[in-house]
Parts: C-alpha cells; sequence; structure tokens
C-alpha cells in the first residue's frame, strides 16, 4: 500500500532555529496535512493545503508556520524560530479528496527543542 | 468551541469484547472518525460514520448517535496486538479539513 513518508525521524534544534520538516504525500493524493501532537496530550489539527495554498488553518498554525509544496513530491513545514513548546510529534497526512474519510499518516517527525 | 471526552484507560482480556465510548460537543458536526494508535507510530484509520447507525468493518463496528452526540468502536475477538491507543475525531463546521481529536483511550489487551 502507498504510504506517506517523512523525514527526518528525529529533529533535535536549539531554540530561536528554524527548522523544516519534509514530507512526501502519497502520488496521486491532492490533499495535504499537518498534524502535532505533544507528548502525552491529543492529536491537534495544524494546516490543510490544496491547489498550492493554504485552505484551512488553526489557531495553532500562526506566523511562525508556513508550509511549501516546492515540487511536484514534497510538502514541507517550516517553523520559523522554534520555541521549547513547538517540541512534539509532528504528523504529516494526505487524502485523495478533502472529504474522503481516509487520511493516510505518514510515521511523524519527532521535533525536540533545547 | 469543540469538546471531545473519551475515557482515559481501558482494559480488556484477550478474546473479548470491548466498548470504547466518545460524546462531543462540538460546532456543528460532518462525520466523526475513529483512528488507532500504536506507541510511537502513526495513527491509522479504522470507521468513519456520518450517519446515525452502525458501521462494521470486521473485528471492529462503530456507532454514531448524532442527536445525543455520542459514537462507540466495539472491538470483538480481542488481539494482544489490539493493545493501542483509540482517538475519538470529530469534524466540525469550522473547517472541512479539520479534525478536532479526543486525547485518545488507551486500550490494554492482557492474556
Amino acid at each position: 500500500e502507498p504510504e506517506v513518508t517523512q523525514t527526518p525521524s528525529h529533529q533535535v534544534t536549539q531554540m530561536g532555529q528554524e527548522v523544516i520538516l519534509r514530507c512526501v504525500p502519497i502520488s496521486n493524493h491532492l490533499y495535504f496535512y499537518w498534524y502535532r501532537q505533544i507528548l502525552g496530550q491529543k492529536v491537534e489539527f495544524l494546516v490543510s493545503f490544496y491547489n498550492n495554498e493554504i485552505s484551512e488553518k488553526s489557531e495553532i498554525f500562526d506566523d511562525q508556520f508556513s508550509v511549501e509544496r516546492p515540487d511536484g513530491s514534497n510538502f514541507t513545514l517550516k517553523i520559523r524560530s522554534t520555541k521549547l513548546e513547538d517540541s512534539a510529534m509532528y504528523f504529516c497526512a494526505s487524502s485523495e479528496a478533502q472529504g474522503t474519510e481516509r487520511r493516510h499518516f505518514g510515521d511523524g517527525t519527532r521535533l525536540s527543542i533545547l | 468551541g469543540q469538546n471531545i471526552d473519551q475515557p482515559t484507560e481501558m482494559t480488556a482480556t484477550e478474546g473479548a469484547i470491548v466498548q470504547i465510548n466518545c460524546t462531543y460537543q462540538t460546532s456543528g458536526f460532518n462525520g466523526l472518525f475513529w483512528y488507532q494508535q500504536h506507541a510511537g507510530e502513526a495513527p491509522t484509520f479504522l470507521s468513519y460514520n456520518v450517519l446515525d447507525g452502525l458501521e462494521e468493518k470486521g473485528r471492529f463496528s462503530s456507532f454514531l448517535s448524532r442527536s445525543k452526540g455520542y459514537s462507540y468502536l466495539l472491538l470483538k475477538e480481542l488481539q494482544m496486538k489490539d493493545s493501542a491507543s483509540y482517538l475519538c475525531a470529530v469534524r466540525g463546521y469550522s473547517g472541512y479539513s479539520t479534525l478536532t481529536f479526543g486525547k485518545g483511550t488507551m486500550l490494554l489487551v492482557s492474556p
């Protein structure tokens, strides 16, 4: 079965530094998402992306965050100036259509801010 | 606002049946999802309900009552590998993409 792949699996960064998390969604999918999960807490929606623009975003997704689809396969999440509270597991997901019930999640990138 | 409640933990025995409940209060309703998440892994899709009633899929079934703001996930013939966190997530009217997740129910299956 096709998979969503994320790199790196673990990223350690100094506070204040920029970080880019990378995702390769399933090739025929059109909708892409980022979620995060702080250790021991619930999964939280960050942003959805379609047709090269953000379609929805949550309150968490402030000006420090940005997303990009730099080419035909990659989907990235950038955090401009990381804070300690950005430490979390970040999941990328993709789906064929916006309403489809099945979102395919990647294995996540664990981001640790020191 | 969105509020989703699930029990924090449940335990059950291999071969048994377990029901995991989820109640929600959301600004609009446009579907309820159940995901399974093993420790340190990504959530994997289990089921989706948008109309009232029971959806059955092998050993897993999910029920929805929109008037009561209530759903349950029923797991039959439990196996050790079913030990995981089960996440209830609701899509409201705030956005078609936006899923609001509950904190998850950690299920421990013992021999």
